[in-house]
């Protein structure tokens, strides 16, 4: 149980084009999505948390403009890259939080993307 | 704001050999949980266990058990019988107890390797 799913598992795309992620938790409702960013053989940086039906929160220093994230239902979350740049190349993760029964207080994460910015 | 000290960047251990790694935190909450997660080299994150503070008794699950003293604030991960497969980066976490929103806080991870 608890299993979360990300597509794509890599993309490369060229500068200033859009990418989008998805974030699928697959079997359970989860009210509460989080998107990280991960530099190798670093930890988890959080981007944004996101609830069902309302705006993303982001963090400080994180441009709401260019990481646009949805989360359109209680399995859903999307995160997209505008105009990106070889900079925003990097691991992004997300993670859903079970909207009821066990493991309600436990993010169970996804298999991260890969995108590469040429 | 909550802080989460992973001290040691690296260890390595001798397979079927036991390990510790150390985690401390800060913080003047009451309610909360500390979390410990592995990602091995496919860099997907895994729960390893959980650790409610208000529970005195430290989490255990199969090989993998936790030493949580509260009031040191201190949270060691102990890997018993170690396995090839237990080599990967692991990541100490705390998150407050209120809210669903309520974020996790890393620490930088430490690296570990299992000699064969």
């Amino acid at each position: 149980g608890a299993v979360v799913s990300q597509h794509p598992s890599r993309v490369i795309c060229k500068s200033g084009t859009s990418v989008k992620i998805e974030c699928r938790s697959l079997d359970f409702q989860a009210t509460t999505m989080f998107w990280y960013r991960q530099f190798p053989k670093q930890s988890l940086m959080l981007m944004a948390t996101s609830n069902e039906g309302s705006k993303a929160t982001y963090e400080q220093g994180v441009e709401k403009d260019k990481f646009l994230i949805n989360h359109a239902s209680l399995t859903l979350s999307t995160l997209t890259v505008t105009s990106a740049h070889p900079e925003d190349s990097s691991f992004y993760i997300c993670s859903a939080r079970p909207l009821a029964g066990v493991g309600t207080d436990t993010q169970y994460f996804g298999p991260g993307t890969r995108l590469t910015v040429l | 704001a909550q802080t989460v000290t992973q001290s040691q960047p690296e260890m390595s251990v001798q397979e079927a050999e036991t390990v510790t790694l150390s985690c401390t935190y800060d913080t003047s909450e009451s309610d909360y949980y500390l979390f410990w997660y592995k990602q091995p080299p496919s860099r997907q994150m895994i729960l390893v266990i959980r650790q409610e503070a208000y529970k005195q008794q430290n989490a255990t699950e199969n090989r993998f058990s936790v030493n949580f003293q509260k009031a040191a604030k201190s949270f060691s991960l102990k890997i018993s019988d170690s396995q090839l497969g237990d080599a990967a980066m692991y990541f100490c976490a705390y998150r407050s107890g209120g809210g669903a929103n309520s974020k996790l806080t890393f620490g930088k991870g430490i690296t570990l390797s299992v000699r064969p």
